[in-house]
């Protein structure tokens, strides 16, 4: 699966959209984006996930760029238990692992 | 109604003892996981488990065993423990061909 890349901490204040990147430049044509968070001392859960175009559900929107090399997870109206860690992750639709990153802290500022 | 349960939620025991941690999912899916989460918010695949076979075994000391007694069910099992087994273990379970693993509460195992 290929690497990817996403700022270690972010902040965002609380009813703005928090606006989460990721580098993924090495990425293969049939490798999707997935992003899960995990919110303090529980399991991660699942976000959304996208191929190559812009997905949507009642969490959260995922924009991927034309080249696929780099995507944004927005939660369009950030609320305080969003914070959380969240964890991009390019996964082969075959390949049943998840390999987590490091991820990036995102802190809602009341 | 929970979807991924574990027990025990804590589990604090000495070096060189065996322990096992208890996984169960109501979901009806048929592929289970283990997951080790360290000090330092790591998070790692060890075991997976598809219709009680195991398809993913991540370099992972014999010393830990999964079982899966049926589809609902993935134990671990780990012998000797040490002081370096302390982490969060996350149990996990997908439906084949689904795109979202759905993840339980996690296992909080001290060994001192």
């Amino acid at each position: 699966d290929a690497k990817t890349t996403q700022p270690p901490s972010m902040d965002c204040a609380e009813g703005r959209a928090a606006n989460l990147p990721c580098n993924h430049s090495t990425i293969s044509g049939n490798e999707y984006v997935y992003w899960y968070r995990q919110i303090h001392s529980q399991g991660p859960q699942y976000i959304i996930h996208g191929l190559k175009n812009n997905e949507t559900n009642e969490m959260a929107s995922l924009i991927i760029t034309e080249d696929r090399k780099s995507s944004t997870l927005i939660l369009p109206h950030a609320t305080l238990r969003d914070t959380a860690v969240y964890y991009c992750i390019v996964r082969n639709f075959g390949n049943e692992k998840l390999t987590f990153g490091t991820g990036t802290r995102l802190t809602i500022i009341p | 109604d929970t979807a991924v349960s574990q027990t025990p939620k804590y589990l604090v025991t000495q070096m060189g003892n065996d322990k096992s941690i208890k996984c169960e999912q109501n979901l009806g899916h048929d592929t289970m996981y283990w997951y080790k989460q360290d000090s330092k918010k790591f998070l790692k695949i060890m075991f997976s488990y598809n219709n009680k076979e195991l398809i993913i075994n991540e370099t992972v000391p014999n010393r830990f065993s999964p079982k899966s007694p049926d589809k609902a069910h993935l134990n671990l099992h780990i012998n000797s423990l040490e002081l370096g087994d302390s982490a969060v273990y996350f149990c996990a379970s997908t439906r084949q061909g689904s795109y979202e693993q759905y993840f339980g509460p996690g296992t909080r195992l001290t060994v001192t």
